[in-house]
């Protein structure tokens, strides 16, 4: 079974500049996460859905951070405009809810991110 | 916010080593995960354990929730164990909330 696929994996931009970044979860998994990786803060959460529907986005920056899903199978974090303090890698990661008890989130391979 | 503290931070064994990794949590959870971030910085599932104890090969773990910790055994140590693990735990079933809290890691280096 595919696992949860973000693209790009890399990504290497000017200050300024609009970044997007995609992700697909795993087929049949009604929760999405996004996740922030850097030295000083760790792994942070940024925003989840639950059936497509923004849940908690407490953890997103500011304002130049955004993120949608449009459906099941796909969701975007935006920054825009971008700047060299956004450069950590980015995780996505979705699981479900099984009669009523939390499984195991799953996380994709990450997109690293330069601002440069 | 609940806690998560890990130890030790920085872990170096020789090859074939066994080693005891510790994760505390200052609060009641209903889920904890372990994670192993390799060299190439890919996060993966190692254990889904909220209470009790499981092995998956050379791998173990075991939560005692009540007393909020939890351990991860490695046996037999090889040179591909080495990365960062991170433990997670998660709160507010009751509303279906689902957060993961991330401690701050292990970094472990296994030498040949």
């Amino acid at each position: 079974d595919a696992g949860v696929i973000q693209s790009p994996r890399h990504e290497v931009t000017e200050m300024g500049q609009e970044v997007t970044l995609r992700c697909k979860p795993i087929s049949g998994h009604d929760y999405l996460f996004w996740y922030r990786q850097t030295m000083m803060r760790g792994l942070e959460l940024l925003i989840y859905f639950n059936n497509n529907v923004p849940i908690d986005d407490s953890g997103m920056p500011e304002d130049r951070f955004s993120a949608k899903m449009p459906n099941a199978s796909f969701s975007t974090l935006k920054i825009q405009p971008s700047e060299p303090r956004d450069s950590a890698v980015y995780f996505c990661a979705s699981s479900f809810r099984d009669r009523g008890s939390n499984q195991p989130q799953h996380f994709g391979d990450g997109t690293r991110l330069s601002i440069l | 916010g609940i806690q998560v503290e890990q130890s030790p931070p920085d872990l170096i064994l020789q090859e074939g080593a066994n080693s005891t990794l510790r994760c505390n949590f200052s609060d009641s959870v209903n889920n904890l995960q372990w994670f192993h971030q390799n060299p190439w910085g890919q996060l993966i599932n190692l254990f889904y354990i909220p209470s009790g104890t499981k092995q998956n090969g050379r791998l173990s773990a075991t939560t005692v929730a009540t007393e909020r910790y939890s351990l991860l055994y490695i046996s037999s140590s090889q040179t591909t164990d080495s990365g960062v693990y991170f433990c997670a735990v998660e709160r507010d079933r009751d509303t279906g909330f689902q957060k993961l809290v991330f401690g701050t890691g292990t970094r472990l280096l296994v030498s040949p």
